[in-house]
């Protein structure tokens, strides 16, 4: 069966250090990977796209990467900050056909 | 600009009733498309539109129908309401991959 699981749902660290999320997903096959940001009681929030024949991604202080034959992507925020708390949902896209996966809700403590 | 509109921002429904969720966007974006959201299951898509005139079922679209008769406009109708739509509803846009999302409606079916 298709699933996509991201590691787990809730994920404490300290300010300053690097999260680390986790997107695995089983019978897809994506055209790319999406990251959203949602905090609460709000819409998702797009980071970053990194397509299926690209290994790394990076933006400010996010890099994503993608591997197709683990079939797992890797989210990392370097040098967290309290006001990164928030949900961060991967979203595997099939051209226009989008599934998401449940979320992990990320607290940094400062 | 607004970006992407929805309206109600809440609504409670009786077992049968029939509603219209309305969702727009400025932006010009050829492609919309609905989710609903559940707690631990994550944003799921019902429709999604590549254009005006055109439609097509994502992975949940049973009990809804839509419409697309303009690029700025994608209504969501909930033909006789049940419980089990109880749940957050998310209209989302893009030009390319990146999905512009609203600020959700939130549905009570009882």
């Amino acid at each position: 069966s298709q699933k996509i699981e991201q590691n787990s749902e809730a994920l404490n660290i300290q300010e300053g250090k690097t999260a680390t999320l986790t997107c695995n997903y089983t019978n897809y096959s994506p055209a790319y990977l999406q990251w959203y940001r949602q905090d609460p009681g709000r819409g998702p929030v797009f980071l970053l796209l990194i397509r299926e024949n690209e290994k790394e991604k990076r933006k400010e202080r996010l890099k994503v990467t993608f591997d197709t034959t683990l079939k797992q992507s890797l989210f990392h925020i370097t040098a967290s900050q309290p006001a990164d708390s928030a949900t961060y949902l991967c979203a595997l896209d099939m051209y226009h056909d989008m599934r998401f996966g449940a979320g992990t809700r990320l607290t940094v403590k400062p | 600009n607004a970006g992407v509109t929805q309206t109600p921002k809440f609504q409670v429904l009786k077992t049968g009733q029939s509603m219209t969720l309305q969702c727009a966007q400025d932006m010009n974006h050829e492609y919309m498309s609905w989710y609903r959201q559940d707690p631990g299951m994550g944003l799921r898509l019902i429709h999604y539109s590549v254009g005006a005139g055109i439609t097509d079922q994502g992975e949940v679209p049973n009990g809804y129908n839509v419409s697309r008769s303009t690029t700025e406009d994608f209504p969501l109708r909930l033909l006789s309401a049940a419980p089990s739509q109880t749940s957050v509803y998310f209209c989302a846009s893009s030009s390319q991959a990146e999905q512009y999302f609203g600020p959700g409606t939130r549905l009570t079916v009882t």
